[in-house]
């Protein structure tokens, strides 16, 4: 089973509008991390947000937001007034284990944003 | 400061050939990770390290693929008798330590094996 499950392959979003980026995850962890990256058309993977599992206020940072529920094991990321440079590859990890202690991530395959102006 | 370097940034290579790829961390990151992403897939975990030592190998495929750290900075990912499977960005992070730390990317070396 995947353990990350991003079920948007695409989406497009109008210039300054907000957009819901979804992530589904399966883990059996008490203590986990969940990231969000970003990947242009460059190729580097470019950190945007992180949420604990045991944090209890949702992580934002500037027009990131990630919408954590956790009984849903959901994790989507909200971009908020999207830009034209906010078109790219998005994807959604988690690295497992106690604080996150596991090293690796996990990473789902990913959604393609496009921005319309 | 500089951010995680990877040369080259692109291999051609024959089916059969030995290649080998290099990341440079952040300074002053103890852990160092290897991922590979195919055409389309996220990032795939091969293996990583906590100082000079492999902590975890267990993402890679076979024993085909080797890596080193031996001085605990730079690394270096090696592939014996490439097959045409092997084609890939394979990818480079670094963190602060292994535990809760967020991984910072480098930009990637493409990998191509004709």
């Amino acid at each position: 089973a995947q353990k990350i499950t991003q079920t948007q392959p695409g989406m497009f979003v109008q210039e300054k509008e907000a957009v819901t980026l979804d992530c589904t995850y399966d883990t059996s962890d008490q203590s986990y991390g969940l990231f969000w990256y970003k990947q242009p058309s460059s190729g580097e993977m470019i950190f945007l947000i992180y949420q604990g599992s045991y944090d209890e206020q949702n992580a934002t940072e500037g027009r990131y937001s990630l919408n954590f529920q956790k009984a849903r094991k959901s994790a989507n990321l909200v971009i908020s007034a999207s830009q034209l440079g906010d078109s790219a590859m998005y994807f959604c990890a988690m690295r497992e284990g106690p604080g996150g202690s596991q090293g690796n991530l996990i990473f789902g395959k990913g959604t393609k944003l496009s921005v319309k102006p | 400061g500089a951010g995680v370097s990877q040369t080259p940034s692109n291999k051609v290579t024959e089916k059969g050939k030995y290649v080998e790829l290099r990341c440079d961390p952040i300074s002053g990151h103890t852990a160092l990770y290897w991922y590979r992403q195919s055409l389309g897939q996220g990032p795939e975990f091969l293996i990583y390290f906590q100082g000079t030592g492999a902590a975890d190998d267990s993402g890679l495929p076979n024993d085909r693929f080797f890596a080193v750290r031996p001085e605990g900075s730079v690394s270096t990912l090696k592939i014996q008798r490439t097959e045409r499977g092997d084609s890939a960005v394979y990818l480079c992070a670094s963190s602060f330590s292994a535990s809760k730390e967020t991984q910072y990317f480098g930009p990637g070396t493409r990998l191509l094996v004709l």
